[in-house]
């Protein structure tokens, strides 16, 4: 089946700096790879996705960028904020919708 | 927007119990919908996917007998985790996908804790 790997488990910035969030994956026929912010204790929401046919999408300070012939695909949150803090999973198809997620990754914002 | 409701959001139950969680889709129907389960600062494990009017399909390693669910109408899934355990507590959370087709967003319930005494 699918494998995700998400790296870092944790990572800390200053305000105001970058925050990039790497994940591979195995299988060649996934085809959505979206991102998700969980807060402590709450459901996981939808930051920003990205389709197979597209390279890179941003969204203000969030951006995506997806490179199938590696399999990689990447988060990046620019001019970081304290309420940025969390943490972000990255996820990928497994066929029929079914979402398989990264491990996680505990994003720490230091003011 | 998509609201998807699962209740309870927390409940704390006897060991040997059994536990009824239910995800509802309030302005969509839902002919998939997915349960899925977090251990504390650990990721969400797929437990099964649920199907409007045929049978669940389990991942591999969870008990069909012990995590009953039943998904008998498009804007309901059930999941009934069956004599409970301390090992059962965890976080629950539903997923529901939109009917149309090729529309891979999922619209997450807020989550159910289970704490198993």
């Amino acid at each position: 089946g699918e494998n995700v790997e998400q790296h870092p488990s944790t990572l800390s910035v200053q305000e105001g700096d970058s925050a990039v969030i790497k994940c591979t994956y195995s299988d060649s026929a996934s085809n959505y790879f979206p991102w998700y912010k969980q807060e402590l204790g709450k459901r996981p929401q939808l930051i920003i996705d990205i389709r197979s046919n597209v390279g890179e999408k941003k969204d203000q300070r969030i951006a995506v960028t997806l490179n199938k012939t590696a399999k990689h695909f990447s988060l990046h949150i620019t001019e970081t904020q304290p309420e940025d803090s969390a943490v972000y999973f990255c996820a990928v198809t497994q066929g029929a919708q079914k979402l398989v997620f990264g491990q996680g990754t505990r994003l720490t914002i230091n003011p | 927007g998509a609201v998807v409701s699962q209740h309870p959001s927390w409940v704390i139950c006897k060991s040997g119990t059994s536990v009824k969680i239910e995800c509802r889709s309030l302005d969509f129907q839902a002919t998939t919908m997915f349960w899925y389960r977090q251990f504390p600062k650990q990721s969400l494990m797929l437990m099964a996917t649920s199907n409007e009017g045929s049978k669940a399909t389990y991942e591999q390693g969870v008990e069909k007998d012990k995590f009953l669910i039943n998904h008998a109408s498009l804007t309901l899934s059930t999941l009934t985790v069956t004599s409970a355990h301390p090992e059962d507590s965890s976080f629950y959370i539903c997923s529901a996908v939109r009917g149309e087709s090729g529309a891979n967003v999922l619209t997450f319930g807020a989550g159910s804790r289970l704490t198993v005494l």
